[in-house]
């Protein structure tokens, strides 16, 4: 399986604080992908990173890829209280066409 | 603004009927999947449409789960007969093109099985 496995499990910070997750795959990919998903909702795209990429940002996201290492991090900075959710890592395999969904981390910012 | 619906938002039923739950995907997006998300398993890939040909339901135990799109504006995911281990948040969600992007996920279809 090539199943993402997110680390922590869960984080609580206090709002302003950063937040750091890390997600680690299996096989070699195309693209890997965050997504958020607040309680009882489904998941919202965040950010999409190449294999051939190594950094991106957006907003207060920035997201890694290390493809030696088969990881990738996602960084919320100044977190809020609006960022408490759960944040997921999506993997393709390369030559598939699905992605598959790592475990999750449980995000709280306490306000 | 364009969102994926799914009806109904909550079900629940009695252990052998029959479950049907309805997506509509967002105008113009030609790729639909059907997750399931457990607290247990997570969330797992059930089948998965391009241009309304069903790509790969690997994911679907085939005996008693079935998925169609009979129309590009309508995607549905059929349990007969629904067992209490089905229960679970059932998500849809739509893209577009050829390579895979961004996925815009549904409310999600809660479904208690007892």
């Amino acid at each position: 399986s090539q199943q993402g496995e997110e680390d922590p499990q869960a984080l609580s910070i206090q709002e302003g604080e950063n937040a750091t997750m890390n997600c680690s795959y299996k096989t070699s990919i195309n693209n890997l992908q965050w997504y958020r998903q607040n309680s009882g909702r489904g998941l919202v795209h965040l950010i999409l990173i190449r294999s051939n990429e190594r950094e991106k940002h957006s907003g207060r996201l920035r997201v890694t890829l290390d493809t030696s290492k088969k990881s990738s991090s996602l960084l919320i900075t100044a977190s809020r209280a609006a960022d408490t959710a759960s944040y997921f890592c999506a993997t393709d395999g390369a030559g598939t066409y699905k992605y598959i969904f790592g475990t999750g981390t449980r995000l709280k910012v306490l306000a | 603004d364009a969102r994926v619906t799914q009806t109904p938002r909550h079900k629940v039923t009695e252990m052998g009927q029959e479950v049907t739950m309805r997506c509509q995907p967002i105008l113009g997006h030609n790729t639909v999947f059907w997750y399931r998300q457990t607290m247990m398993q997570g969330l797992e890939l059930l089948a998965y449409f391009r241009n309304r040909a069903p790509l790969d339901d690997s994911g679907m135990p085939k005996d008693r789960f079935s998925a169609e799109m009979p129309d590009a504006t309508l995607a549905t995911l059929k349990i007969q007969p629904s067992e209490p281990r089905d229960s679970a948040v059932y998500f849809c969600a739509s893209g577009e093109g050829q390579a895979l992007g961004e996925q815009f996920f549904g409310p999600g279809t809660r479904l208690t099985v007892l």
